[in-house]
């Protein structure tokens, strides 16, 4: 069983668009993030979710929206799409406390490519 | 702020050999945790290894260990008998509330 699936895994669009990537993660845990990893391969936090709460929103165009309907689940969508959006957005889920170290479990990405 | 930095960009290894990847951090906090994370070609993340910061003892798991050196915020990801899969970008993370990424070393391993 995969245990933090998102979809799609490529995506072309032509600058302008609007679309989505859905995230699921079926190993309980209470905190999913994005990340943007750009062509020199940066890992860049986008946003993070706990317990469908919005806990951690790095400097990002608000044409960045996540929507978390549940703590399983959490979508990335982009409005207006620019050529600078490019990049592979991975989903990740964690789950902390006292007897977790809290490591990041990641989705296998989204190649976005916008025309 | 806590930041992580790896400076080496590329490195490269004999099939065989060992190679240690070098990762250093800054934080004024004393409980934490460090990881390290491998990036193949497929670009799927997978966790190599982990340290929490208040166990003295280097994690090591199979031909993977680390050099954590806690007074002087270093934490080296060592690879012994270093096999062509083992190709790869390789991240060094640390985690106090939320996490902080490296920059990456791309590793080659020769044939």
């Amino acid at each position: 069983d995969t245990a933090v699936s998102q979809t799609p895994k490529y995506l072309v669009t032509q600058m302008g668009n609007d679309k989505s990537i859905k995230c699921e993660q079926n190993l309980g845990h209470d905190t999913m993030y994005w990340y943007k990893q750009d062509s020199k391969k940066f890992l860049k936090i986008m946003f993070s979710y706990n317990n469908k709460e919005l806990i951690i929103n790095e400097t990002v165009p608000n044409r960045f929206s996540p929507k978390s309907p549940d703590k399983a689940h959490l979508n990335l969508h982009i409005n207006s799409l620019e050529l600078g959006d490019s990049a592979v957005y991975f989903c990740a889920s964690s789950q902390w406390g006292a007897t977790n170290t809290g490591e990041l479990f990641f989705g296998e990405g989204s190649r976005l490519t916008v025309l | 702020a806590q930041t992580v930095t790896q400076s080496q960009p590329e490195m490269s290894v004999q099939e065989a050999e060992t190679v240690t990847l070098s990762c250093t951090y800054d934080t004024s906090e004393s409980d934490y945790y460090l990881f390290w994370y491998k990036q193949p070609p497929s670009r799927q993340m997978i966790l190599v290894i982990r340290q929490e910061a208040y166990k003295q003892q280097n994690a090591t798991e199979n031909r993977f260990s680390v050099n954590f050196q806690k007074a002087a915020k270093s934490f080296s990801l060592k690879i012994s008998d270093s096999q062509l899969g083992d190709a790869a970008m390789y991240f060094c993370a640390y985690r106090f509330n939320q996490f902080y990424f490296g920059t990456g070393t791309s590793l080659t391993v020769i044939p």
